[in-house]
């Protein structure tokens, strides 16, 4: 059972817009959220994380937002460029415990 | 600074056979950890060590065996491989445990015909 999902393989966005890849997740007791980016070819690289005591983290054009009642967050990028083209991963943690999500695809458009 | 390093980068294996891939990294990092990539699955952890001589079991550890005898070493071992082992392998590493900053490696392609 998937305990962190990515409900969108995809996304396509044009260059300057905003970008909003959503991630979900099932466990209560997941305390500790981080995103990571994919390029091909290449190993995931840590991109911006967040505590479950936070509601918003900002680290330059990418905010994540965390709704614990809802058990969602969200990646936002502000405005998307063509070079973020890549698969993002949520990944949620707890204890010993630690999933990542099934990913999401994003395209920029230039 | 190498960083994560991955060996080899493909493989082709035929049912039974059985493999190694190695994973190095040179950051002292304690903790390290192998995962698999697959179409639609994502992310898969499958062990992981928190420090030198220890392992445990993640969320898909059925089919392979770990080793850590050195801190900058993590080897994965399957020993007799499955067609349902094709995937890309993807180890990585962080100075604390699962929720801290993990550092990848390029991931190792194996094919198990």
């Amino acid at each position: 059972d998937q305990q962190v999902k990515q409900n969108s393989p995809s996304l396509s966005v044009q260059e300057g817009r905003i970008s909003i890849l959503n991630c979900d997740y099932t466990n209560s007791m997941f305390d500790y959220f981080l995103w990571y980016k994919k390029y091909p070819a290449e190993g995931p690289t840590f991109l911006i994380s967040i505590s479950s005591i936070k509601d918003k983290n900002e680290d330059g054009r990418f905010t994540v937002f965390l709704n614990k009642s809802a058990k969602h967050l969200s990646l936002h990028i502000v405005p998307s460029q063509p070079g973020d083209s890549a698969v993002y991963f949520c990944a949620a943690s707890a204890g010993n415990q630690f999933y990542f999500g099934t990913g999401t695809s994003l395209t920029v458009i230039p | 600074n190498a960083g994560v390093t991955q060996t080899p980068k493909f493989r082709v294996l035929k049912t039974g056979q059985s493999m190694t891939l190695l994973c190095a990294q040179d950051m002292n990092h304690e903790y390290m950890y192998w995962y698999r990539q697959d179409p639609g699955m994502g992310l898969r952890l499958i062990h992981y060590s928190v420090g030198e001589g220890t392992t445990a079991k993640g969320e898909v550890p059925d089919g392979y065996n770990v080793s850590r005898l050195k801190k900058q070493n993590f080897l994965l071992g399957l020993e007799s491989a499955a067609p349902s082992q094709t995937s890309v392998y993807f180890c990585a590493s962080s100075p604390m445990f699962l929720g801290d900053t993990q550092y990848f490696g390029p991931g190792t392609r194996l094919t198990v015909l």
